[in-house]
């Protein structure tokens, strides 16, 4: 069975503080892997799909890479309003993605 | 922007009561699912559609579920015999294509309380 894992569950970082989520999977075969943002009480909001080793997506603070065994989100100097859940999700299969249990991220003045 | 509408974004039910969740998917968009999200949990799969049948569904849409797409917009997931574990969010998604090919998007979610 498909397993997604995120660290750290949470993670406290200074406004311009950068770092870095990260997402293992076990999957019986990549067919992509998608990272959200979810704000407390809301959907998951899309940000990036990767799906292949070595291909890496930016939008504004937020960079996403792929290994063969996981992605990393990099945030670099952060804002508070960058503060949400980040999740990752696979396909399992062709209609159901498989989600880990999200990165809480809070970023302060 | 196109956007997937659910409502009603609240519910309350008793336990046993009979509840529809409305969605209303990204106008071209193809492939329909539900997802629940438990207070605290991680976001599970629940059911897709598509061609007006169920693709897949997990061990959670068990016979108290159905969803059914009875216009040419509207997507709605019904569940009978509510049960106190039925409390959570419930999300709907959609997208153009198999999500192997494309992105899901994601409604704001129906809030559910089975009281």
């Amino acid at each position: 069975e498909d397993q997604v894992t995120q660290s750290p569950e949470a993670l406290r970082l200074q406004e311009g503080e950068s770092s870095s989520l990260n997402c293992s999977y076990t999957v019986s075969g990549l067919r992509g892997l998608f990272w959200y943002r979810q704000d407390p009480g809301k959907g998951p909001e899309f940000l990036f799909t990767l799906y292949s080793a070595g291909e890496e997506k930016e939008k504004e603070r937020l960079k996403a890479t792929l290994t063969k065994k996981e992605s990393f989100l990099h945030i670099t100097a952060p804002k508070p309003e960058d503060s949400a859940t980040y999740l990752c999700a696979v396909p399992g299969t062709a209609s159901k993605l498989t989600f880990g249990t999200g990165t809480r991220l809070q970023v302060t003045l | 922007e196109p956007e997937v509408t659910q409502t009603p974004s609240h519910q309350v039910t008793q336990m046993g009561q009979e509840v529809i969740l409305r969605c209303v998917p990204i106008s071209n968009h193809l492939y329909f699912y539900w997802y629940r999200q438990i207070l605290g949990q991680k976001v599970e799969f629940l059911v897709s559609f598509y061609n007006n049948e169920i693709s897949e569904k997990s061990e959670i849409f068990d016979d108290r579920f159905s969803v059914e797409r009875p216009d040419g917009s509207n997507f709605t997931l019904k569940i009978r015999s509510t049960k106190l574990e039925d409390s959570a969010m419930y999300f709907c998604a959609s997208s153009e294509d198999h999500i192997t090919n494309t992105e899901a998007f994601f409604g704001q979610g129906t809030r559910l309380t089975v009281v």
